[in-house]
């Protein structure tokens, strides 16, 4: 059974940092590229970023480029998303999503439950 | 960059009825690059259809995607009660991973 399990959410001023972690069990993470995307309430699904099976490349969202970056740590099968100069418009459900394959992308087969990050001042 | 758009926003259906959803692309969809997500309220996302036409693991073969170029359906034969909830395509052919803006199926 594959899991992934989001933590690091929390509320946070505008302007401030937080960073998500992302754990999962049930498969070795190094075979497979990893996402995040994210849900603000009652609205529908927006992808933030993406790094490859090994981490030698990111993309990311235009409305996120700059101010997150997406790492992983095959060694400890966990995602990060470190998000810096947050804006009340961050404020979302983040899911981390493992896509079917390693290097391009194959979509989205599993997802975690999602932590919520809430930015207000 | 991708914008993909969805029709209806809304689609009032019963039990047992077909479902149709719509998804078109900006740009014509290479490589077979779309999918198509379900979710149910305060549930993640389950993928249900990828590279167009790929039923993902374990999902009824009600479950039904075809198109290509800038135009996909996702086709639920005959609906069960479980399956009123909102989907979403995404393409996956370059970056960024766009979603469409979703189909609320719910019940007439």
């Amino acid at each position: 059974q594959v899991h992934l399990v989001e933590s690091g959410g929390g509320v946070v001023q505008p302007g401030g940092s937080l960073r998500l972690s992302c754990a999962v069990s049930g498969l070795m993470l190094s075979g497979y590229g990893m996402h995040w995307v994210r849900q603000a309430p009652g609205k529908g699904l927006e992808w933030v970023a993406f790094i490859r099976y090994d981490g030698s490349n990111t993309f990311y969202a235009d409305s996120v480029k700059g101010r997150f970056t997406i790492s992983r740590d095959n060694s400890k099968n966990t995602l990060y998303l470190q998000m810096n100069n947050l804006r009340v418009e961050d404020t979302s459900l983040y899911f981390c999503a493992k896509d079917r394959n390693g290097y391009h992308s194959g979509g989205v087969d599993y997802w975690g439950q999602g932590t919520l990050v809430t930015v207000s001042s | 960059e991708f914008v993909l758009t969805q029709s209806p926003g809304t689609l009032s259906l019963s039990p047992g009825e077909r479902a149709t959803l719509s998804c078109r692309a900006s740009q014509s969809v290479s490589s077979s690059s779309l999918a198509w997500y379900q979710q149910k309220p305060g549930q993640a996302p389950r993928l249900l259809i990828y590279a167009i036409s790929s039923r993902a693991t374990g999902i009824p073969d009600r479950f039904s995607g075809s198109g290509s170029g800038t135009d996909f359906t996702l086709t639920i034969s005959r609906l069960e009660p479980e399956d009123f909830a909102v989907y979403y395509c995404q393409q996956y052919v370059s970056s960024p991973f766009t979603f469409g803006p979703g189909t609320k199926v719910d019940f007439k």
